[in-house]
């Protein structure tokens, strides 16, 4: 398995450009992640969805920030428009659903962001 | 999501040596797990977790799931170079799928 694949890498762009990064979960999995880290605050989750549909949106910073699943193996977190603070490396994960000896993130290597 | 604490913040030790790392929450937990974190990439699972007190070990890495199910600690023992990294503790509460995550935990091993 290719594991948790996560485009692009490295993000550098300007204040006010958006900007779209994109996640495939691991094939079968029915839920996936989305979480943001910074040294001032760690890892925070975003947002995460089960089958394509967003549960929790609660951790989303503000409306500059949206994210869509429009299949069971595509996701996008875009940020629109991007600010020099949301600067930051932002991991996607995915798991199978939460049974018992489930709920095992896998995450993939992270989409580093830098908005000057 | 829920609060974690995690201690120490950061540690350096001599290649051999035993490390000790805790992690508190202020909920009861059904879940405790633990990654690691190597520069650049993302947390990889280390050691899971499911029912109070539970003892399980992954190599020189051993991890318990604490008795009040509000903590857990992992034990890295006999160090090596390659145990460089961050160590972040994670759970989750009955009934919610998120995982809170504490800050971590930064291991440098002098050789």
């Amino acid at each position: 398995d290719a594991g948790v694949i996560q485009s692009p890498r490295h993000e550098v762009t300007e204040m006010g450009q958006e900007v779209t990064l994109r996640c495939k979960p691991i094939s079968g999995h029915d839920y996936l992640f989305w979480y943001r880290q910074t040294m001032m605050r760690g890892l925070e989750l975003l947002i995460y969805f089960n089958n394509n549909v967003p549960i929790d949106d609660s951790g989303m910073p503000e409306d500059r920030f949206s994210a869509k699943m429009p299949n069971a193996s595509f996701s996008t977190l875009k940020i629109q428009p991007s600010e020099p603070r949301d600067s930051a490396v932002y991991f996607c994960a995915s798991t199978r659903g939460y049974t018992s000896g489930a709920n095992v993130l896998t995450f993939g290597a992270g989409s580093r962001l830098t908005v000057l | 999501g829920q609060q974690l604490n995690q201690s120490p913040q950061s540690m350096f030790i001599q290649e051999g040596e035993d490390v000790s790392m805790n992690c508190t929450s202020s909920s009861i937990f059904n879940t405790w797990l633990w990654y690691k974190q190597d520069p650049g990439e993302g947390p990889v699972l280390l050691i899971a977790l499911y029912k109070a007190g539970e003892l399980t070990s992954n190599g020189r890495l051993t991890a318990q799931f604490g008795i009040t199910r509000k903590d857990s600690f992992l034990n890295i023992s006999a160090s090596i170079p390659s145990d460089v990294g961050i160590y972040f503790c994670a759970g989750r509460t009955y009934n919610d799928y998120k995982l809170s995550f504490g800050a971590g935990t930064t291991v440098t091993v002098r050789a």
